[in-house]
């Protein structure tokens, strides 16, 4: 069974632009969490989405925002990107109806740098 | 707001020695607590987890403790291989709370030969 899939892997955007990052969860998963990791924070919760519906919201701006499609598919964007948003993006996959949804398999990341 | 943390942010270990990797939680309402391995370069992967009405449980050569009392969360690995070097996260889960996970800062072990 295929992993989580995360495109693009790098990324380089300068302050102001938006960025759309993708993610492909493992087949027959409905539920994809993304998160933000940085030296600093560590690993943060952004948001949730399953069956095509924000779940959970972390605390984050507005400007991060998400969607899922009706193939589970997920894609997060951040709009006027800032120097501070610059850190490894995660996308993690789970079931997401079960007692253990907190299963997660996350993909490799998409590390975006801001310029 | 709450979160899980690690005591130490490195831990050095002898291949063969047994490592123990310690997390601290305050959210005494999370009914799941797990771990996950990060490797460089790749996401974390999930270790093992412990409900919360559990004091211990143990897989292939990790054991996790849970001591409610002192809200102290414990990862032991036994027979510490170089394929064991990584960056260990604790995380807690509840289950009103989907998928979502508050994670620790990390414990980075590095086993040497």
């Amino acid at each position: 069974k295929a992993g989580v899939t995360q495109t693009p892997r790098y990324l380089i955007k300068t302050r102001g632009q938006q960025v759309t990052l993708s993610c492909s969860p493992i087949s027959g998963h409905r539920s994809v969490s993304w998160y933000q990791q940085t030296p600093g924070q560590g690993l943060q919760f952004l948001f949730e989405y399953f069956s095509e519906t924000q779940r959970n919201k972390g605390n984050f701006p507005g400007r991060f925002s998400g969607r899922q499609f009706s193939n589970s598919r997920s894609e997060m964007n951040v709009s006027t990107l800032e120097l501070g948003d610059s850190a490894l993006y995660l996308c993690a996959s789970s079931l997401g109806w079960t007692s253990r949804s907190y299963e997660q398999y996350f993909g490799p990341g998409t590390r975006l740098t801001v310029t | 707001g709450e979160s899980v943390g690690l005591h130490l942010p490195t831990l050095s270990v002898q291949e063969g020695d047994n490592s123990i990797i310690n997390c601290a939680y305050s959210n005494s309402a999370s009914d799941y607590f797990i771990w996950y391995k990060q490797e460089s370069g790749k996401g974390p992967q999930f270790i093992i987890d412990i409900r919360s009405n559990m004091d211990k449980r143990q897989g292939q050569r990790v054991t996790v403790l849970l001591n409610k009392t002192v809200k102290h969360l414990s990862l032991q690995i036994a027979a510490t291989q170089p394929g064991d070097s990584a960056v260990y996260f604790c995380a807690e889960n509840k289950e009103t709370s989907g998928s979502r996970l508050t994670f620790g800062e990390g414990t980075q072990l590095t086993v040497n030969p």
